[in-house]
């Protein structure tokens, strides 16, 4: 199906552990990025992306690493998780500057 | 420092009564103002870009305005369905492309 999706949609891991956050869109957008959503603070911004091979950070950036390989796939890596990190993300694409961007479901993350 | 503050953080409505949801912002440069709608377990869905102050844009019961220091997002007699979190956003400033959101405003329409 056409559109951004996100997998998992719910992930239980334990403190310590690595995990990886897929995204992967169907639009060929250039531009795509990584929020999480707490109680309180709204979106806040940890990665994007303007291109393959090209990230750089953004408001939360610390204790996660992101690559982009390919244009359609941005995945999102928690090196060694802690229980602050536990948190809905969400992926997000855009096909330029200034546009809207078009969100996935979201993964619910919670780290025990 | 840029920011984006949303007020009320949650409005209660009865069907048919309409009001505002207000969007400050300080952002120097402002390239983009968005407003999104985000229903409980999903991910924020678009629903208008504004770009300069004076612009107005309407989508059925929903309007959207700007000014230079904030936005308003109109709800004229809401329905139960309208009931969602409203989030604004903006870009500009020192971010460049980089969207700040506000924390939204959760929205209740009670039949």
């Amino acid at each position: 199906d056409a559109g951004i999706t996100q997998s998992p949609r719910y992930k239980i891991t334990e403190t310590g552990r690595q995990v990886t956050l897929m995204c992967h869109q169907t639009w060929s957008h250039s531009y795509m990025f990584w929020y999480r959503q707490d109680l309180g603070h709204g979106l806040r911004l940890i990665y994007y992306s303007a291109a393959a091979d090209i990230t750089d950070k953004g408001e939360v950036p610390d204790g996660y690493v992101v690559s982009r390989s390919k244009t359609e796939n941005f995945p999102l890596t928690l090196e060694s998780a802690t229980r602050s990190q536990t948190s809905v993300y969400f992926c997000a694409s855009s096909n330029k500057e200034n546009t809207e961007a078009f969100f996935g479901q979201g993964t619910r993350l919670t780290v025990v | 420092e840029d920011q984006v503050t949303q007020s009320p953080e949650a409005l209660r409505l009865q069907e048919g009564e309409s009001s505002s949801l207000n969007c400050s912002y300080t952002v120097s440069g402002l390239r983009g103002l968005f407003w999104y709608r985000q229903d409980p377990g999903k991910g924020p869905e678009f629903l208008f870009t504004l770009y300069s102050a004076g612009e107005e844009k309407e989508k059925e019961r929903l309007k959207a305005t700007l000014t230079k220091k904030e936005s308003f997002l109109h709800i004229t007699a809401p329905k139960p369905e309208d009931s969602a979190t409203y989030l604004c956003a903006v870009q500009g400033g020192t971010g460049g492309f980089k969207t700040i959101f506000g924390a939204g405003t959760r929205l209740f329409v009670k039949a």
